[in-house]
């Protein structure tokens, strides 16, 4: 069993609605969680990080962690479809990131 | 706001031969990490150094050898190259030392071509 799970997608929303993206660890994992963004061929891009139990908004963006079920997600409100990337989960361990193996996002017009 | 710059950009290799991939922090940061990832994978943790000196180490090949400088680029030595090197590496950076879970920012990478 992977220490980061994820639904590897398509995830397919239509433009302008909300997109949630799910994540799970194994119990070794670290509590300082990131989301990254990743485009084909580009590198990951900081979306969101949180360290604590509950929501962390910034803008269209909002993390939830939930440490007891072991469970972090990511909301996307108002989908566009330059939205479109897969998500990866990261929590850290110590001074490194476990990437999960990502969720794709289509947000069509 | 300067980011994390990485070198070559593109590289083609024949097999058995050897690579070195660079990596400029941003201005500050004194923590390097190096990631790999192949084709439709998620990227792996190869390896990390803080204050020139190696501070964790994850599935990295012996082929494979890095060093952290002075001025604290980074430089990731492969040796006796394999196919299955083929990959994009990553290479991020972040402000915080050993053992904390500071935000860490990827360089654009180098995409390694084995033939």
């Amino acid at each position: 069993q992977k220490e980061v799970e994820q639904n590897s997608g398509p995830l397919s929303v239509p433009e302008g609605a909300i997109a949630s993206l799910n994540c799970t660890y194994s119990d070794r994992v670290s509590q300082s969680f990131f989301w990254y963004r990743q485009y084909s061929g580009k590198s990951p891009e900081l979306i969101m990080s949180i360290y604590s139990n509950g929501d962390k908004e910034d803008g269209r963006f909002t993390a939830q962690l939930n440490k007891a079920s072991q469970y972090v997600s990511l909301l996307i409100r108002d989908s566009q479809p330059s939205d479109s990337a897969t998500y990866l989960c990261a929590p850290s361990l110590a001074d490194k990131l476990i990437f999960g193996t990502g969720t794709r996002l289509q947000v069509f017009p | 706001a300067a980011g994390v710059i990485q070198s070559p950009r593109h590289l083609i290799k024949e097999k058995r031969e050897t690579a070195t991939l660079k990596c400029y922090p941003i201005p500050r940061h004194d923590t390097v990490y190096w990631y790999q990832q192949g084709p439709g994978q998620d990227p792996q943790f190869l390896i990390s150094f803080y204050e020139k000196m190696q501070s964790d180490k994850g599935s990295i090949p012996d082929r494979f050898s890095a060093q952290q400088f002075s001025d604290y680029h980074s430089e990731l030595n492969m040796s006796s190259l394999e196919l299955g090197d083929s990959a994009l590496y990553f290479c991020a950076s972040s402000p915080a030392g050993r053992g904390l879970t500071d935000t860490q920012y990827f360089g654009p990478g180098t995409r390694l071509t084995v033939l």
